[in-house]
């Protein structure tokens, strides 16, 4: 299947500070990518819409300000959490289609901030 | 927007058992529903997953089904072993390159 990397896999980093996650598509081209987050036990959220050239769109409640996100190119779309807070602190993870049907997902972050 | 709702949210069964985990959906537009399993820590895994003009699928101990008309889809995982347990996520999607809605999760235990 189509691989979909995301790094870092982990970070913690300190409260008012930004935090930038990578998600690439290695072997094929994405126009959308998905960034989702996960708080322990509980389901994944969808947190925006990632498009290729064009503005992200975000799920109602998610601060578009807050969570930049960039897909300059069809095979790179980051995630900036910016002036992070404790409760930033959570899984996130994006997925891309590989195909019509199948979203591949990244390896996710652990986000820490402390 | 869609709403996926699962039940049980968490399942013990004995090895060699069946297991069940049973979702609804809000949205009739949806036409695709993967199911994902999810280790701690790790990213979601697609398992098997079942388009609406289908209304089963099989691949070896996992099976779906399928009720537009309802709009209940289900999980059936025969003969359980020790490495099924995980949490298990049921989803919907209009398909094509659109966003999946997950369900709330099943933690899945299988006792040896």
């Amino acid at each position: 299947g189509a691989v979909v990397s995301q790094h870092p896999s982990w970070v913690i980093c300190k409260s008012g500070t930004s935090v930038k996650i990578e998600c690439r598509s290695l072997d094929f081209q994405a126009t959308t990518m998905f960034w989702y987050r996960q708080f322990p036990k509980q389901s994944l959220m969808l947190m925006a819409t990632s498009n290729e050239g064009s503005k992200a769109t975000y799920e109602q409640g998610v601060e578009k300000d807050k969570f930049l996100i960039n897909h300059a190119s069809l095979t790179l779309s980051t995630l900036t959490v910016t002036s992070a807070h404790p409760e930033d602190s959570s899984f996130y993870i994006c997925s891309a289609e590989g195909s019509i049907t199948e979203a591949f997902f990244g390896q996710g972050t652990r986000l820490t901030v402390v | 927007g869609e709403n996926v709702e699962q039940h049980p949210s968490t399942l013990s069964v004995q090895e060699g058992d069946s297991a069940v985990i049973k979702c609804t959906y809000s949205d009739s537009a949806s036409n695709y529903f993967p199911w994902y399993k999810q280790e701690l820590g790790k990213r979601p895994q697609l398992i098997i997953d079942i388009r609406s003009n289908v209304g089963e699928k099989k691949d070896q101990r996992i099976a779906v089904t399928l009720n537009k008309t309802a709009k209940h889809f289900s999980l059936h995982i025969t003969e359980t072993q020790p490495e099924d347990s995980a949490v298990y996520f049921c989803a919907a999607s209009l398909g094509g390159y659109q966003k999946v809605t997950f369900g709330t999760g099943t933690k899945l235990q299988v006792i040896p």
